[in-house]
């Protein structure tokens, strides 16, 4: 039963165009929200995170959307770069339980030149 | 500048052969924790330690055993290693639990 969920296993998009990298939660109780990206053979990077009293958080490039009455989060990134050729991670953090964070299966981006 | 640091980064072990996996943290962190990642499957959390001297099961805790030595270091057993075992293993810290984790490079373990 998968609380957290990335629904588009990879994405490729322009470098110079927008990647929008999407997010779907079943639980209502999540109230925090985070991206990590992953290169190969290296652990994940922490990216950037919303609270739930949010709907959105922007650091540089990349931007978190929160929808709470659609249950679904978006990570924008404006411009792709080939760098940013990665998988991405959401996960979820429930308001009552601190034990753990809930992770989606991971989106693999490509960023062609 | 080392954060979480894990040995080994690549191991490969005999069926029932046993191994221990080391993680130290530098950051003064609280919590600490052991993912596995498998094609498909996500990161998945074996166990987590909350503050030195506990330790909890996660998501796929069978197989394997955990110490929390001290505050930086947590270490995570495979006693009697099986090839259902072959993952890529995280192990991560976080200030509390619950809190935005950092993760160490990741051990290629390979069970034959």
């Amino acid at each position: 039963d998968q609380q957290v969920k990335q629904n588009s296993p990879s994405l490729s998009v322009q470098e110079g165009r927008i990647s929008i990298l999407n997010c779907d939660y079943t639980n209502s109780m999540f109230d925090y929200f985070l991206w990590y990206k992953k290169y190969p053979a290296e652990g994940p990077t922490f990216l950037i995170s919303i609270s739930s009293i949010k709907d959105k958080n922007e650091d540089g490039r990349f931007t978190v959307f929160l929808n709470k009455s659609a249950k679904h989060l978006s990570l924008h990134i404006v411009p792709s770069q080939p760098g940013d050729s990665a998988v991405y991670f959401c996960a979820a953090k429930h308001a009552g339980n601190n034990r753990k964070l809930i992770w989606g299966l991971g989106t693999s981006l490509a960023v062609n030149p | 500048n080392a954060g979480v640091t894990q040995t080994p980064k690549f191991q490969v072990l005999k069926t029932g052969q046993s191994m221990t996996l080391q993680c130290a943290q530098d950051m003064n962190h609280n919590s600490m924790y052991w993912y596995r990642q498998d094609p498909g499957m996500g990161l998945r959390l074996i166990y987590y330690s909350a503050s030195e001297g506990t330790t909890d099961k996660g998501e796929v805790p069978n197989g394997y055993n955990v110490s929390r030595l001290n505050k930086r270091e947590f270490s995570l057993r495979l006693e009697s290693a099986a090839p259902s075992q072959t993952s890529v293993y995280f192990c991560a810290s976080s200030g509390t639990v619950g809190n935005t984790i950092y993760f160490g490079e990741g051990s290629w373990l390979t069970v034959v």
